[in-house]
């Protein structure tokens, strides 16, 4: 079992559409990343998070840490958000800290207008 | 501000040809380095990280070398590729805990797309 499981693998949602995609981890973390991949390859980081809840315009981002699940919500989904999304975690390293991240397989996005 | 520069953006290599893959860095001093593979259909899978000049550390056995000549530069190498080496190449730089400023995150480069046939 993936120390970093997400939900769905794949998602297909018409314009509009709310959205959300789940993240759970199996170990202790310090942080938890959600990434974007653009078709291109390219990454961008979208929140970093240790614990509650982020808002990003139409990007929420919560994390429940006694649960070890986080879920990133888009409200009002747009063509444009098609991507692949990556749930990312830092382990609690004890007293070394490399900022080495443990990723999940990622979520593919595609979004029909 | 800091950059991270990664080349090429694609390569396409006959099987057994040796591979450099280049990184760097500006904008910083003294960055964490990370080169990262994912291949078709799977995930990003941390391959070498760098905490200084000289100091590699492999997180799995591979076909694959890295090497940091220099404070900002982060080679990814192989003597001879194989088929499964084909893949999406990702550096990353991260500023040390140590060191301050936003912690735990991971700046990455725009990569590179390898393809070994």
């Amino acid at each position: 079992k993936n120390e970093v499981e997400q939900s769905p693998q794949n998602l297909t949602a018409q314009e509009g559409e709310f959205i959300t995609i789940n993240c759970s981890y199996s170990v202790g973390i310090s942080a938890l990343h959600w990434l974007q991949q653009h078709p291109g390859g390219g990454i961008v980081s979208l929140f970093m998070l240790s614990s509650g809840k982020k808002k990003h315009g139409r990007l929420i981002a919560t994390i429940n840490i006694q649960e070890k699940h986080s879920s990133l919500h888009i409200t009002a989904s747009h063509p444009r958000d098609s991507a692949v999304y990556i749930c990312a975690v830092r382990p609690n390293a004890g007293g070394t800290s490399y900022g080495k991240l443990t990723f999940g397989q990622g979520t593919i996005l595609t979004v029909h207008p | 501000s800091q950059t991270i520069h990664q080349w090429p953006a694609t390569l396409v290599q006959p099987v057994g040809s040796p591979l450099s893959l280049e990184c760097t860095v500006e904008g910083t001093s003294n960055p964490n380095l990370y080169w990262y593979r994912q291949a078709a259909g799977r995930g990003l899978q941390l391959l070498f990280y760098s905490v200084g000049i000289g100091q590699i550390s492999s997180e799995v056995p591979q076909n694959l070398s890295a090497s940091r000549p220099q404070d900002r530069q982060f080679i990814l190498s192989s003597k001879k590729l194989l088929l499964s080496d084909s893949g999406f190449y990702l550096c990353a730089w991260s500023i040390p805990p140590s060191k301050g400023g936003p912690k735990n995150i991971q700046y990455f480069g725009a990569g590179t797309r390898l393809s070994v046939l």
